[in-house]
């Protein structure tokens, strides 16, 4: 999987947007970039994941920049249950291959201030 | 929302003993994961499953590990001769297709070896 680059650390206000960034320059053409979350003492939760087209869910949005090679999760108001390690990962497109495992890096670390 | 469970939760094994942790994916998921996370490190991909057979493993699940899904809903990992190294939480992960889509989680077995 092509390397991702993340703040370690990220602080914020409860009820505020968050937007954390990721930067991704060797991204290829087929990777879509997934974000996963970990809150504390709990598995890897999925969050969001787009190609090229900036994608919204219920739980956050994601902008990809136009050159593809850095995105942002954004989470429109913060609340104290969003306090968690968010990750940038890129996933090849297609399937089988050696393209089955998430290769996580660090992360970056959200605080929710109340 | 269906989810991964796992279990138990907790499992505290002697140095030496075999250790059968269990998952039970999403029920028309077709690939099945097993990641492991030391304590303060990056979550680490061990094994990917899929059609009753290993697809892709890391270095770290060498001799000492295997999986199997003993039946249509269970997925196991054991460990046959279980190392002070091996405490740690473990995850298991499952997902319709590779490739784009995501991978849903379990919250893990704390696993102590004393």
């Amino acid at each position: 999987d092509a390397k991702t680059t993340q703040p370690n650390s990220m602080e914020s206000n409860e009820e505020e947007p968050v937007h954390l960034p990721c930067n991704h320059s060797t991204i290829s053409g087929t990777d879509y970039i997934h974000w996963y979350r970990q809150l504390p003492s709990q598995g890897p939760e999925y969050v969001i994941h787009g190609l090229t087209s900036n994608v919204n869910n219920r739980m956050a949005s994601l902008a990809i920049a136009e050159d593809r090679k850095s995105s942002t999760l954004i989470l429109h108001r913060a609340t104290l249950r969003d306090a968690a390690v968010y990750y940038c990962i890129l996933r090849a497109m297609n399937s089988g291959g050696s393209n089955y495992k998430l290769t996580f890096g660090k992360g970056t670390l959200l605080t929710v201030n109340p | 929302e269906p989810e991964v469970t796992q279990t138990p939760s907790h499992q505290v094994t002697q140095m030496g003993q075999e250790v059968i942790l269990r998952c039970v994916p999403i029920s028309n998921h077709l690939y099945f994961y097993w990641y492991r996370q030391i304590l303060g490190q990056k979550v680490e991909f061990l094994v990917s499953f899929y059609n009753n057979e290993i697809s892709e493993k890391s270095e770290i699940f060498d001799d000492q590990f295997s999986v199997e899904r003993p039946d249509g809903s269970n997925f196991t990992l054991k460990i046959r001769s279980t190392k002070l190294e091996d405490s740690a939480m473990y995850f298991c992960a499952s997902s319709y297709l590779t490739g784009g889509q995501p991978q849903h989680f379990g919250d893990g077995t704390r696993l102590s070896i004393l």
